[in-house]
């Protein structure tokens, strides 16, 4: 999607390794969103940041890290990845105007 | 927890039909989004609708809500096949510092057929 991109597309990955995933954007949206995709469970929020070094947790944000050291870049670090953290994992950026998530295009992340 | 819940989970019909997802969540909300998801893709916002709004339309689409049912629905007509997507609905529950913290349900995934 224009102005929000993600890295690495994909990635596998051995347990207990620490891996980190990218959400680098242009729009200079204060907001910044980490989501996973999972079936059956459709989108949940792991973390979101409202401003630089500002972030805070979602609802599944367990064995999750997350920081922002300026506006355009959002990092998501899983510390010691587990098969359970196998998913898609999705940015979004919003104004803070109450509209509309813009989203990246997903990085689908193995862990083996 | 998933606020929105979603009906039916799937959904095939014609081209040329119209197709109707409704979204049912559990909270009061400052609006309600639809999303489109295209196999392997990233989910593209479609319409929004606030709270105090009963009805929006967009082109082709047309979203209802229903705040005492707390419930949603969302029309698509005369589709096409490159309708061909999953939808989700998505609450925005409001709150502080203008942070968006979506709940989606788990989608409908539409099938067109040609």
């Amino acid at each position: 999607d224009a102005g929000i991109t993600q890295s690495p597309r994909h990635k596998v990955t051995e347990t207990g390794t620490p891996v980190t995933l990218r959400c680098h954007q242009t729009e200079n949206h204060r907001y910044m969103y980490w989501y996973r995709q999972d079936p059956g469970h459709g989108l949940r929020l792991i973390h979101y940041s409202y401003g630089v070094k500002d972030t805070d947790k979602g609802e599944v944000s367990d064995g999750y890290s997350v920081s922002r050291s300026k506006t355009e870049d959002f990092l998501l670090t899983l510390e010691s990845a587990t098969s359970s953290q196998t998913s898609v994992y999705f940015c979004a950026i919003t104004t803070g105007n109450r509209d509309g998530y813009t989203f990246g295009s997903g990085t689908r992340l193995t862990v083996v | 927890s998933q606020q929105g819940e979603e009906d039916p989970q799937a959904l095939s019909i014609q081209e040329g039909e119209n197709a109707t997802m409704n979204c049912s969540y559990k909270t009061s909300i400052n609006n309600l989004q639809w999303y489109r998801q295209n196999s392997g893709r990233g989910l593209v916002h479609l319409i929004l609708i606030r709270s105090n709004e009963r009805e929006k339309h967009s082109g082709r689409l047309r979203v209802t809500l229903d705040t005492s049912k707390k419930s949603s629905s969302l029309l698509i007509t005369a589709s096409r096949a490159a309708d061909t997507a999953s939808y989700f609905c998505a609450t925005d529950p409001g709150g502080v510092q203008g942070a968006q913290k979506l709940v989606f349900g788990q989608g409908t995934r539409l099938t067109i057929n040609p």
